[in-house]
């Protein structure tokens, strides 16, 4: 049973546009998401996170929104750049289990130069 | 600052053999959590070791088990391995008394059971 779910397996985007990275997740005791970005033979790196009682979190270039009501989120990347090109997972965590990440099966970004 | 390491990067068993792969953790981190990464899929959660203790439990058999050394280094163990356990296994280190800390993870161990 996949309770968090990226239904986009691969994204294409122009250098300097921006990327939408979407996320679906059925289990309403979520309550912390993070993404994470992984490069071919390394492990998944942390991007940014974002807490149930906020609907946004901003990084630099990076946005989060969080859709309770949906359960859903998006990543936001603003502008592309070609190092972006990655695996992006998105991930969630419940109350009482805050280390045990639930994961999408991840959506490949390719920015095109 | 050293990251979490895991070793060895590869690993190529026979079906029945038994496999035990190592990490250490971030520096400064006190609990240890393992992921299983199957091709084209998401890492999923085995278990989770804190105070040498397994703290938390995905849905694995027994056939997975743990050890947390006093340094917070941690070893997991599959036994009578199966095809179906090919993947790539991921360590990830964290600092359990943080509600939603972020996990760190290392760049994984391939394991291949032919």
């Amino acid at each position: 049973d996949q309770q968090v779910k990226q239904n986009s397996p691969s994204l294409s985007v122009q250098e300097g546009r921006i990327s939408i990275l979407n996320c679906d997740y059925t289990n309403s005791m979520f309550d912390y998401f993070l993404w994470y970005k992984k490069y071919p033979a390394e492990g998944p790196t942390f991007l940014i996170s974002i807490s149930s009682i906020k609907d946004k979190n901003e990084d630099g270039r990076f946005t989060v929104f969080l859709n309770k009501s949906a359960k859903h989120l998006s990543l936001h990347i603003v502008p592309s750049q070609p190092g972006d090109s990655a695996v992006y997972f998105c991930a969630a965590s419940t109350p009482t289990g805050a280390n045990n990440l639930f994961f999408g099966t991840g959506t490949r970004l390719t920015v095109i130069p | 600052d050293a990251g979490v390491t895991q070793s060895p990067t590869h690993l190529i068993k026979t079906r029945g053999q038994q496999v035990t792969l190592r990490c250490s953790p971030k520096s400064g981190h006190d609990t240890v959590s393992w992921y299983q990464q199957a091709l084209g899929q998401g890492p999923q959660f085995i278990f989770q070791y804190y105070e040498e203790e397994e703290r938390q439990r995905g849905n694995f058999p027994d056939r997975f088990s743990g050890h947390q050394f006093p340094n917070y280094s941690s070893e997991l163990n599959v036994n009578a391995l199966l095809l179906g356990d090919s993947a790539l296994y991921l360590c990830a280190s964290s600092l359990v008394v943080v509600a939603g800390d972020t996990q760190y993870f290392g760049p994984g161990t391939r394991l291949t059971v032919l």
